[in-house]
């Protein structure tokens, strides 16, 4: 069973401040996808990674993907209130089903 | 552009009562899936279909059906509703598996 870990599981800054999410696995993803997800809403597209080693940038969030293609990061800078929200990793499977393996998510609060 | 649409929005239900979750797309997408949220577990997945006629399981299938007569309907059946089940649920579409999601805004579900 393909397993995604993401920490932390909850993060709570004051706006200005830099962090970083982290998504690891022991599988090996075909892709790897982020989402945000506001309450009461389903979780949206931020960005999908392919290649290993690939870095991504939306404005002031990266994203980067494993040389290995096992695990992802996001880092946001200058982390504003607009950021707040919960954020889900999602890896695709290499076999024919490309089923996607979610992580349990960060819960990601910006104070002002 | 609907995109996903699932209702009902909310429900409460009994011990052992039935009820669909209807799910609609209108972008074309073969890949429809089912998604249960679960405070500090991510999404899992119930059951997923990669075109009409054709379902099959996700991590925790057990206690839903599902069917796929055409493109742009994926309803989950919950036969007999157990306490375990209340959760916050989600369908999802994308024209390939393993490809970005395309989410609803979720049934929430309540089983007393």
């Amino acid at each position: 069973t393909q397993l995604l870990e993401q920490s932390p599981q909850f993060l709570s800054i004051q706006e200005g401040e830099n962090l970083t999410v982290y998504c690891n696995s022991s599988s090996v993803f075909s892709s790897l996808q982020w989402y945000r997800q506001e309450p009461g809403e389903g979780p949206v597209l931020l960005v999908t990674v392919v290649t290993g080693g690939e870095v991504k940038k939306l404005k002031r969030l990266t994203f980067q993907f494993g040389d290995a293609r096992k695990d992802s990061s996001l880092h946001i800078t200058a982390a504003q209130p607009g950021d707040t929200g919960l954020y889900l990793c999602a890896g695709a499977g290499m076999d024919s089903s490309y089923k996607l393996i979610f992580g349990s998510g960060t819960r990601l609060l910006v104070r002002p | 552009n609907a995109g996903v649409t699932q209702t009902p929005k909310f429900q409460v239900l009994k011990t052992g009562q039935s009820m669909t979750l209807q799910c609609a797309q209108d972008m074309n997408h073969e890949y429809m899936s089912w998604y249960r949220q679960d405070p500090g577990m991510g999404l899992r997945l119930i059951h997923y279909s990669v075109g009409a006629g054709i379902t099959d399981q996700g991590e925790v299938p057990n206690g839903y059906n599902v069917s796929r007569s055409t493109t742009e309907d994926f309803p989950l059946r919950l036969l007999s509703a157990a306490p375990s089940q209340t959760s916050v649920y989600f369908c999802a579409s994308s024209y390939y598996g393993g490809q970005p999601q395309h989410f609803g805004d979720g049934t929430r579900l309540s089983i007393l």
